[in-house]
């Protein structure tokens, strides 16, 4: 039990469309991650929220944007869909003392996108 | 850039040990190890940061050498509850990169 929930678990999609993921953090985790995961492959990093601002992206186009909310919950849209994008993403809280992050991550269990 | 791990994969039998690499191209400011299992999320197990090791887990520990930007986790006297995908993760400034992972099992 991290803490972390995630909605929702599983979806498909069709190429061209949008989907949006949410994710709720532990209470007082002030920074929000969100990864990418191809099976088999390690999480990649997508981009990361500190304060409701965007402060550290991977390599991802903009079509994959995100937000932070006051209340510890953030989304991950993907806009225009490609068959690529087909994955787990994961989200994962942090409480960072300052912008830096240098703290344990608590995953969520996270979603499953399918997008044919 | 990713963090390299190896080896890929190991099979070991109960009570077994095993070591993990991970090595960056690039300085290391922190590395972090987590376990997942099949069909679930990663999960914690420890931070080592410039300067030494932050926190260890059951009998898994590990080492950092920043000079050789690598750090190891050692597992000793396996347990079947060992079995999962180990990843690294290499932190700078905000960005958090993951190895590919290397597959554990262990065996009776």
């Amino acid at each position: 039990e991290t803490g972390v929930t995630q909605s929702p678990t599983h979806l498909i999609k069709t190429r061209g469309q949008q989907v949006t993921l949410r994710c709720s953090s532990q209470s007082g985790h002030n920074t929000v991650s969100w990864y990418q995961q191809a099976l088999g492959q390690g999480p990649q990093f997508i981009f990361q929220y500190y304060r409701e601002e965007e402060n550290g992206r991977g390599n991802f186009p903009p079509r994959f944007s995100g937000l932070q909310f006051p209340n510890y919950s953030s989304e991950l849209n993907v806009n225009a869909l490609e068959l690529d994008d087909s994955a787990l993403y994961l989200c994962a809280s942090i409480f960072s003392r300052g912008s830096l992050n240098t703290g344990e991550l608590f995953f969520g269990e996270g979603s499953r996108l399918t997008v044919l | 850039q990713q963090p390299v791990q190896s080896p890929q994969a190991v099979i070991l039998r109960e009570g077994e040990d095993a070591v993990i690499n991970c090595s960056s191209s690039k300085a290391l400011y922190s590395v972090h190890w987590y376990r997942q299992k099949h069909g679930e999320a990663p999960v914690f197990l420890m931070i080592l940061l410039k300067g030494g090791e932050q926190k260890g887990h059951e009998k898994i520990s590990a080492s950092f050498n920043e000079k050789k930007q690598q750090s190891s986790l050692y597992l000793t006297a396996s347990q079947l509850s060992y079995s999962g995908t180990y990843f690294c993760g290499t932190v700078k400034l905000n960005d958090m990169r993951f190895g590919a992972g290397t597959r554990l099992t262990v065996k009776p």
